[in-house]
């Protein structure tokens, strides 16, 4: 069966630092990869897919299949980057399996 | 908005109760799922739509689960006999497929609390 694991509840950096929220995930085949973000108050959205390689809101994600994961990392944080963060996988069926999230917190 | 709208947004009900939740999808979208999300968990697959055809179902939706897209544009979960543990908000999401996935839309949610 898919899971996804991400290690870290609660994650907490000052501006300007780097971040790296962590995500692994267990499928045999080859899942897709997605991090979607929920601002506060605000619904569930794609922030990136690991077959589009691109970086969105400087934003990055590299699917490492040895080490089955699939960390986001952000240069420099800024403090609208605070919100809740999913790591999904899809494989062998059309459903989304969502990892437990891990709430990102930039502080001034 | 002309996102994926949900409604209610809220809703308490006594344990017994039924409920009905219905989505509304982005109008040219073809596929429609459902999702649940209990504090301090991911969302979780319920069942999902193809047109009008619900192609899978989790073994998290009980007999006391059912939704149906009759038309294949709105949605509607209905809880028979609400239990406590039924309390999560209900998330409903929509993309296109056309033999290559689109990204998923979500609603904001339907919060339901079972007393």
């Amino acid at each position: 069966a898919q899971r996804v694991t991400q290690p870290e509840k609660l994650l907490s950096v000052f501006k300007g630092a780097p971040v790296e929220l962590k995500c692994n995930y267990s499928y045999s085949g080859s899942p897709e990869l997605f991090w979607y973000v929920q601002y506060s108050r605000q619904r569930l959205q794609l922030l990136l897919r690991h077959i589009s390689r691109e970086s969105i809101k400087g934003f990055t994600a590299d699917l490492n299949k040895g080490e089955t994961s699939f960390h986001l990392k952000k240069p420099f944080a800024q403090e609208e980057d605070s919100a809740m963060y999913y790591c999904a996988s899809r494989g062998g069926s059309e459903k989304l399996v969502f990892g437990k999230g891990t709430k990102l917190t930039v502080n001034p | 908005d002309t996102g994926v709208s949900q409604d209610p947004r809220h809703k308490i009900t006594k344990r017994g109760q039924n409920v009905t939740f219905r989505c509304d999808p982005i109008s040219e979208h073809n596929r429609l799922y459902w999702y649940r999300q209990t504090l301090g968990q991911g969302p979780e697959f319920l069942t999902y739509f193809q047109n009008e055809a619900q192609l899978e179902k989790s073994r998290l939706l009980s007999d006391r689960f059912s939704a149906e897209r009759p038309k294949g544009s709105f949605s509607t979960l209905e809880i028979q006999r609400t239990e406590q543990g039924d309390s999560a908000m209900y998330l409903c999401a929509s993309s296109l497929y056309w033999g290559q996935h689109t990204e998923a839309f979500f609603g904001q949610g339907t919060r339901l609390t079972v007393v």
